[in-house]
């Protein structure tokens, strides 16, 4: 069965780190595009950044530039987000997905919550 | 390019017909429908605007092109209340912009 589990999110003060990791199986995770979306409580989906299979190219949006790093270990068939000067408006559920065929994302993991707040 | 997607909120019946639409700032090539339910994985139902995702029932259906797409559901079922996002993607400039949901209630 093709999976992705997500992991890793919790309460962090703002200005702070938190590592996310999404755990992939049943499919060949090297030879695929990986990204990240998050969906603030009650607003919509977000993209938030890719990399590639051997994580040679990344890619983020605007808003966590420069603050968020995404990588992959593929040994380990496992995804990840750095982030780093969390913000309030950084929480959300973070959700894993692989890009498939026709750039759909399929599957996504469950998502993982991240609350910034003191 | 920015996806503008309507209704926002939607209340229908069991057996009834449903229409959601999403409008592109301009011409786009993949056009993507999830499915999202409170602590479930979103789950796509339609990509490339209109071909059915395996496992999806036929009751779900996408069309149109260029800026102007629908998903049409032909008969609610109790488990299709969630939230639908529609989703462009172009993955040479890097940008996969999501339709701000329609949440389709009872």
């Amino acid at each position: 069965e093709v999976q992705l589990v997500e992991s890793g999110g919790g309460l962090v003060q703002p200005g702070g780190s938190l590592r996310l990791s999404c755990a992939a199986s049943g499919f060949t995770f090297s030879g695929s595009w990986m990204h990240w979306v998050r969906q603030a409580p009650g607003k919509g989906l977000v993209w938030v950044s890719r990399i590639n299979g051997d994580g040679s190219t990344t890619n983020y949006s605007d808003s966590v530039k420069g603050r968020f790093t995404i990588s992959r270990d593929n040994a380990k068939n496992t995804l990840y987000l750095q982030m780093h000067s969390l913000r309030g408006d950084d929480t959300a559920v973070y959700y894993c997905a692989r890009q498939s065929v026709r750039y759909r994302f399929d599957p996504w993991g469950q998502g993982t919550l991240v609350t910034v707040s003191s | 390019i920015q996806m503008t997607q309507s209704p926002s909120s939607l209340s229908a019946s069991v057996g009834d017909r449903v229409t959601i639409t999403c409008r592109a700032s301009q011409t786009i090539i993949y056009l993507n429908w999830y499915q999202v339910k409170p602590g479930k994985a979103p789950k796509v139902l339609i990509y490339a605007a209109s071909t059915l995702q395996s496992g999806v029932p036929s009751r779900f259906s996408g069309s149109g092109s260029g800026t102007d797409f629908t998903l049409t559901i032909s008969s609610l079922q109790p488990e299709d209340f969630a939230t639908y996002f529609c989703q462009q993607s172009n993955s040479t400039l890097s940008e996969y912009t999501f339709g701000q949901g329609t949440k389709l209630e009872i």
